[in-house]
């Protein structure tokens, strides 16, 4: 099966802008997880989205947010863009809500 | 919420050395425990995990040891070589228990194997 995949790869954008990312899961899996990962602070959950509904959300402002489709893929979007919100930008599925999960490639955002 | 602590943040080894590195965790209901190895640039890897009713769980050169009454889970790398090098990632989390299956992740071992 494919992995996890995850569109764009890298992305530039400036403060105040918004940006949106995208993750297909791995085919059949209905869960999607999305986390944030910076040198400093490791891996932070954001959310996470099974069956279209919001199932869990870490502590994250609301200019974080995302929605998953019937087909499972998944999407992210930050408003309003803080240099702070550079990162990379991971998202992980699994089969279903209990299993383990699988990591897309990231992306890598760069607020200027 | 569950808090999990690992260590050391970098570990240097010579080529054929063991490498362990460690993790606590907080919460007694967390029952599974995923290892990841993410190298420079890509993405996290599961390399192995252990649910909470095996005490240890190996797989060639990698193991894993788990200690529930001391809620502690370490990794066991024998025979290191230099393509071991990347930053290793524990996690704990109370999959297939009804809780939230989130994990909770350390904060990252940076493996360095020098040939």
């Amino acid at each position: 099966k494919a992995g996890v995949t995850q569109t764009p790869r890298y992305l530039i954008k400036t403060r105040g802008q918004q940006v949106t990312l995208s993750c297909s899961p791995i085919s059949g899996h209905r869960s999607v997880s999305w986390y944030q990962q910076t040198p400093g602070q490791g891996l932070q959950f954001l959310f996470e989205y099974f069956s279209e509904t919001q199932r869990n959300k870490g502590n994250f402002p609301g200019r974080f947010s995302g929605r998953q489709f019937s087909n499972s893929r998944s999407e992210m979007n930050v408003s309003t863009l803080e240099l702070g919100d550079s990162a990379l930008y991971l998202c992980a599925s699994s089969l279903s809500r209990q299993e383990t999960q699988y990591f897309g490639p990231g992306t890598r955002l760069l607020v200027l | 919420g569950e808090n999990v602590e690992q260590h050391p943040s970098t570990l240097s080894v010579q080529e054929g050395d063991s490498a362990v590195i460690k993790c606590t965790y907080s919460d007694s209901a967390s029952n599974y425990f995923p290892w990841y190895k993410q190298e420079l640039g890509k993405r996290p890897q599961l390399i192995i995990d252990i649910r909470s009713n095996v005490g240890e769980k190996k797989d060639q050169r990698i193991a894993v040891t788990l200690n529930k009454t001391a809620k502690h889970f370490s990794l066991h790398i024998t025979e290191t070589q230099p393509e071991d090098s990347a930053v290793y990632f524990c996690a704990a989390s109370k999959g297939r228990s009804g809780g939230s299956y989130i994990p909770t992740f350390g904060r990252g071992t940076s493996l360095i194997v020098h040939p």
